[in-house]
């Protein structure tokens, strides 16, 4: 199973909005309803920011959302923030209760 | 709050078994299924596994000949262990708790740690 592909980077300016893409297949993120998204700055852990495409775990800006259509899902930061700065990771469910990661996409505030 | 503790040796032989151990305090191992989930250097994540608190298994079809995850509920630990190591094992490697139901919601992790693989 390949993993599923994510632009290598992406950068904004503060205040703006930024869209990052996480394509899979019918086989994982176009079957299952179970995208994650990670944020992840350098030398840490990373967080879940969200889950089940479009859920928001309690303490997360609602700055991050998620969606989905067809084979691929978007994390929507807005109004973006200089600690927003960070790596994110997509992640979906795949069936027979494997799951599988993005390559990772490196946010740049400018 | 729920936190995690990765522990186990930072450096292990090719050829060797790495062997990792996390800890949940704060929290019931019961009722969540609990993951590893590796990073090597510069690179992005990796699922290699997790399991219920039954012992239920399920692993990452490229890693399954070569792991093994075990839960010791009664110390509120889970373990992995990894045989045949070579080079490219070499990574961080978290444990995280899934939120139940979500598949891939990962809402509690540990700080990670380093495993590097040399003789």
């Amino acid at each position: 199973q390949s993993a599923l592909t994510q632009p290598a980077s992406v950068s904004g300016s503060p205040g703006q909005s930024i869209i990052i893409s996480c394509i899979g297949t019918g086989s994982d993120v176009g079957f299952y309803n179970l995208v994650s998204w990670f944020q992840q700055h350098p030398g840490k852990a990373p967080r879940l920011i969200i889950y089940e495409v479009n859920k928001r775990p309690s303490g997360v800006s609602n700055r991050f959302s998620g969606s989905k259509s067809g084979d691929a899902a978007s994390l929507t930061i807005s109004g973006l923030q200089a600690e927003d700065e960070a790596d994110y990771h997509c992640c979906s469910f795949a069936g027979s209760s494997f799951v599988i990661f993005g390559g990772g996409t490196k946010l740049t505030v400018l | 709050q729920v936190q995690l503790q990765e522990s186990g040796p930072g450096l292990v032989k090719p050829s060797e078994t790495l062997s990792l151990t996390c800890t949940v305090s704060s929290a019931s191992i019961s009722g969540y299924h609990w993951s590893w989930i590796r990073q090597p250097p510069g690179k992005g994540l990796e699922w290699i596994g997790y399991i219920y608190e039954s012992g239920n298994t399920n692993y990452n079809p490229s890693l399954k000949s070569r792991v093994t995850i075990s839960v010791d509920t009664s110390k509120k630990q889970f373990s992995l262990k990894l045989r045949s190591v070579t080079a490219a094992d070499a990574a961080v490697y978290y444990c995280a708790r899934l939120i139940s139901g979500s598949g891939t919601g990962l809402d509690v992790w540990g700080r990670g740690t380093t495993v590097s693989v040399s003789s």
